[in-house]
């Protein structure tokens, strides 16, 4: 159980594009969903919580106009990385939160290179 | 400084050692802990929540000292397969579920 997907795994584009990542929770139903960044040999940096049927809040510092969270239902949140700088290039992952739970379950990460 | 605090390491083991690491919080209003196991380019998968009373499971031991703010992990009898970046995690206190990750403490155990 608590499984979490993300796609894709993977994508390089090139600058100035806009990229969409999805997170799923394939057998739970998850009210809260958490986007994180991570560098190379640093830790996960939180960047937004995603509610369902609400507006995301966002962590001082993330740009809620370039990283736009959509979570349309309680098993889908997306994270659209607007206009994208090579900058951008990070490992994003996603992570599920079960209703009435603590624990959160993470995706596989997308690993996005901005060229 | 940072709001988790984990020595970086690595840890350089041989099989069948036992190994522990520590982490400190500065968040003294955080309710909820756990370990979590991170390998090389994949993302974090939990390895334990951690109780106030300590927990145990299988050859991994958690324990918690609110008092100093202090959470630690034992590892007994390493396996290869345990080799992989461990990470202190709590919670921010009156936010709920939000989690404050540490910087990791990466494990290599050797034949």
């Amino acid at each position: 159980g608590a499984v979490v997907s993300q796609h894709p795994s993977w994508v390089i584009c090139k600058s100035g594009t806009s990229v969409k990542i999805e997170c799923r929770s394939l057998d739970f139903q998850a009210t809260t969903m958490f986007w994180y960044r991570q560098f190379p040999k640093q830790s996960l940096m939180l960047m937004a919580t995603s509610n369902e049927g609400s507006k995301a809040t966002y962590e001082q510092g993330v740009e809620k106009d370039k990283f736009l969270i959509n979570h349309a239902s309680l098993t889908l949140s997306t994270l659209t990385v607007t206009s994208a700088h090579p900058e951008d290039s990070s490992f994003y992952i996603c992570s599920a939160v079960a209703q009435g739970r603590y624990e959160q379950y993470f995706g596989p990460g997308t690993r996005l290179t901005v060229t | 400084r940072k709001e988790v605090e984990q020595d970086p390491g690595p840890f350089n083991v041989p099989e069948g050692a036992t190994v522990a690491f520590n982490c400190t919080y500065s968040n003294s209003a955080s309710q909820s802990f756990f370990w979590y196991r991170q390998d090389c380019r994949k993302e974090p998968k939990l390895l334990m929540s951690v109780y106030s009373s300590g927990n145990e499971d299988g050859r991994f031991t958690a324990q918690l000292n609110r008092a100093s703010q202090y959470i630690s992990l034992l590892i007994r009898d390493s396996k290869l397969s345990d080799s992989a970046t461990y990470l202190c995690v709590v919670n921010r206190g009156n936010a709920g579920n939000m989690l404050t990750f540490g910087g990791g403490t990466r494990l290599m155990v050797k034949p």
